[in-house]
């Protein structure tokens, strides 16, 4: 079936420090890919998204490339910021939608 | 536009009683649904809805009722509350329904209400 792993949390960096979260995925087919932020207090909120191998999809910094050859969807940001603290999911859309259980980041000053 | 709204933020019932979490959109889009957020297990879909008068089973609908009398209202009722309720929960909506059903694209989500259940 359709599932998604990604890192456990939770992880604290120094303000401009750069961020990788992993996340692999299984799925038959050729399914689409999420990043969701939840910030304190607050629902998700689609951060961005990718529909085919190889698609980069990007905002605010933050970028993940669809690697379909290591079932992979890592997000990256090259210099975090405090107010990038928050939680944020991976998620597949295949047959239905798919998330991961969440990663708790922390950037202190 | 307000988006997704829920009311209420937060609750706290005892085992036993039943209640109504409100959800309402006003993006006019046709599919809704409810999760709950459990610590380290991400978000599960509760029930379903591709629109007004259709509603569906989700991963864990055990103990939980909906319906759809209108495109902007979904609301969830709790009939027996337990504590493994205990939850925060998430009512979201998406302008895009895939051939499962189900929504596989973008998904609008409201701010969540955390219910504690003694």
């Amino acid at each position: 079936g359709n599932s998604v792993t990604q890192m456990e949390g939770p992880v604290t960096l120094s303000e401009e420090a750069f961020l990788t979260i992993n996340c692999t995925y299984t799925a038959t087919g050729y399914p689409s890919l999420f990043w969701y932020v939840q910030y304190p207090g607050e629902g998700l909120q689609l951060l961005l998204k990718a529909t085919k191998a190889d698609d980069k999809g990007s905002n605010k910094g933050f970028e993940a490339t669809y690697r379909k050859e290591t079932t992979s969807f890592h997000l990256e940001k090259g210099s975090v910021q405090v107010s990038d603290s928050a939680v944020y999911f991976c998620a597949l859309g295949n047959n239905d939608m798919r998330f991961g259980a969440g990663t708790r980041l922390t950037v202190k000053p | 536009n307000a988006g997704v709204t829920q009311t209420p933020k937060f609750q706290v019932l005892k085992t036993g009683q039943s209640m109504t979490l409100q959800c309402a959109q006003d993006m006019n889009h046709e599919y809704m649904s409810w999760y709950r957020q459990d610590p380290g297990m991400g978000l599960r879909l509760i029930h379903y809805s591709v629109g007004a008068g259709i509603t569906d089973q989700g991963e864990v609908p055990n103990g939980y009722n909906v319906s759809r009398s209108t495109t902007e209202d979904f609301p969830l009722r709790l009939l027996s509350a337990a504590p493994s309720q205990t939850s925060v929960y998430f009512c979201a909506s998406s302008y895009s329904i895939g051939t499962s059903g189900k929504a596989t694209d973008t998904q609008y989500f409201g701010p969540g209400t955390r219910l504690t259940v003694l």
